[in-house]
């Protein structure tokens, strides 16, 4: 049972326009989003987080939205570069497992800007 | 500074061998987990540790896994009896202080045959 889905497994973007990357959960317990980027051959690099008493935070070319009611959130990178070409995953935590402690990830999304 | 270290980076083993997997936190970071990512997936959560202990071991698959953490700073994870269905990236991840992000390692590569 997927409780964190990333239903698009990629996406492929000009350089210069927005990348949309979207998230949707099905635990309610989930209070706290992060969104990681990756590399190949490299872990996981934490790019931003979203706690559930927020709707939106933003972080330079990187937002990330929050949709309670919809269980749904997105990243969204404007002007998007050849360098974020890389694998977006989407991770949730809830307060049983402690804030960062135990996340539950999505399948990643692979992202791939034109020059 | 010095990122997560993760030794070795690729380790192929026969079906039923017995294997380590070495992690070495940011110096200072009290807290450290294990993920493994097969392929085609996301990470999934394995063992997370503070200080010495293990605060939480739920995502261990079975009582193949072992992990360890003696001193509060390396750790290790142990494989008995591998299958082929181990094979995957193994990451570890430390944090300063459980609820700060996690910094990940490059993983190590497991492939059983």
């Amino acid at each position: 049972d997927q409780q964190v889905k990333q239903n698009s497994p990629s996406l492929s973007v000009q350089e210069g326009r927005i990348s949309i990357l979207n998230c949707d959960y099905t635990n309610s317990m989930f209070d706290y989003f992060l969104w990681y980027k990756k590399y190949p051959a490299e872990g996981p690099t934490f790019l931003i987080s979203i706690s559930s008493i927020k709707d939106k935070n933003e972080d330079g070319r990187f937002t990330v939205f929050l949709n309670k009611s919809a269980k749904h959130l997105s990243l969204h990178i404007v002007p998007s570069q050849p360098g974020d070409s890389a694998v977006y995953f989407c991770a949730a935590n809830s307060p049983q497992a402690g804030a960062n402690s135990k996340l539950t990830f999505g399948k990643g999304i692979t992202l791939s800007v034109r020059p | 500074g010095a990122g997560v270290s993760q030794t070795p980076s690729n380790k192929v083993t026969e079906k039923g061998k017995y294997v380590e997997l070495r992690c070495d936190p940011i110096s200072g970071h009290t807290a450290l987990y294990w993920y493994r990512q097969s392929l085609g997936q996301g990470p999934e959560f394995l063992i997370y540790f503070q200080g010495t202990g293990a605060a939480d071991d739920s995502g261990l698959p079975n009582d193949r896994f072992f992990a360890v953490r003696p001193e509060g700073s390396v750790s290790t994870l142990k494989i008995q009896r591998t299958e082929r269905g181990d094979s995957a990236v193994y990451l570890c991840a430390s944090s300063l202080i459980p609820g700060s992000p996690l910094h990940f390692g490059n993983g190590t590569r497991l492939t059983v045959t």
